[in-house]
């Protein structure tokens, strides 16, 4: 079975400063998805950042990029020029890729808060 | 479209009672799932739907759960004889699945349960 791991269950960074939180994940499988979501205090998950285990170059969006190691299994979220909004729980989780036919469940990481400091 | 609407946004009950949750998702999406996540973990997947059709469940999921999309639109969750290991989110999310694309989930803000 697939487990995600986010050792951090907290975090801390100064308002503009640069924040780096781990994951790491444990497969047999090749080919599947990798996922950061954010959820703010009583607001709904969003998604932040979505990387394919095909692709070798890192996803980015924005101020959000993410450092994906596929042979490490790590797939850590790195926020730029941290701002207020982005205090939330974020949540690593994984997504086999097939059978397509399939559920295709997200396995979660148990997240990490993550505390903006202005 | 607003998203993925959830109702009751928090629901207490006693020990014992039916509780109902309803999920509207996002109109043109054909798939719906159920989450349960309780307090500092993250969401364990319970079940989900394509159109109307329930396709898996997960052993989560005991005999006082039960999930409907009768019409492929809105779902309803209903958990009968609540016990206070109950108490948690239940998350519900829709997505547009087909052969191409990522399946990317839509979360709605969730039914937070209290077992008293």
């Amino acid at each position: 079975a697939q487990t995600v791991t986010q050792s951090q269950p907290e975090m801390s960074v100064q308002e503009a400063e640069t924040v780096t939180l781990s994951c790491t994940y444990d497969t047999s499988e090749s080919d599947y998805y990798l996922f950061w979501y954010k959820q703010p205090p009583s607001r709904q998950m969003i998604l932040v950042i979505r990387q394919e285990a095909y692709k070798q170059q890192n996803a980015t969006e924005n101020r959000f990029s993410v450092n994906f190691q596929k042979a490490a299994k790590s797939f850590s979220l790195k926020i730029s020029d941290s701002q207020l909004g982005d205090a939330a729980m974020y949540f690593c989780a994984y997504r086999r890729r097939k059978p397509i036919q399939g559920a295709q469940k997200l396995v979660f990481g148990q997240g990490t808060r993550l505390t903006i400091n202005p | 479209d607003t998203g993925v609407s959830q109702n009751p946004r928090h629901k207490i009950t006693k020990r014992g009672q039916n509780v109902t949750f309803r999920c509207d998702p996002i109109s043109e999406h054909n798939r719906l799932y159920w989450y349960r996540q309780t307090l500092g973990q993250g969401p364990e997947f319970l079940t989900y739907f394509q159109n109307e059709a329930q396709l898996e469940k997960s052993r989560l999921l005991s005999d006082r759960f039960s999930a409907e999309r009768p019409k492929g639109s809105f779902s309803t969750l209903e958990i009968q004889r609540t016990e206070q290991g109950d108490s948690a989110m239940y998350l519900c999310a829709s997505s547009l699945w087909g052969n191409a694309g990522a399946n990317v989930l839509t979360f709605g803000a969730g039914s937070r349960l209290t077992v008293l």
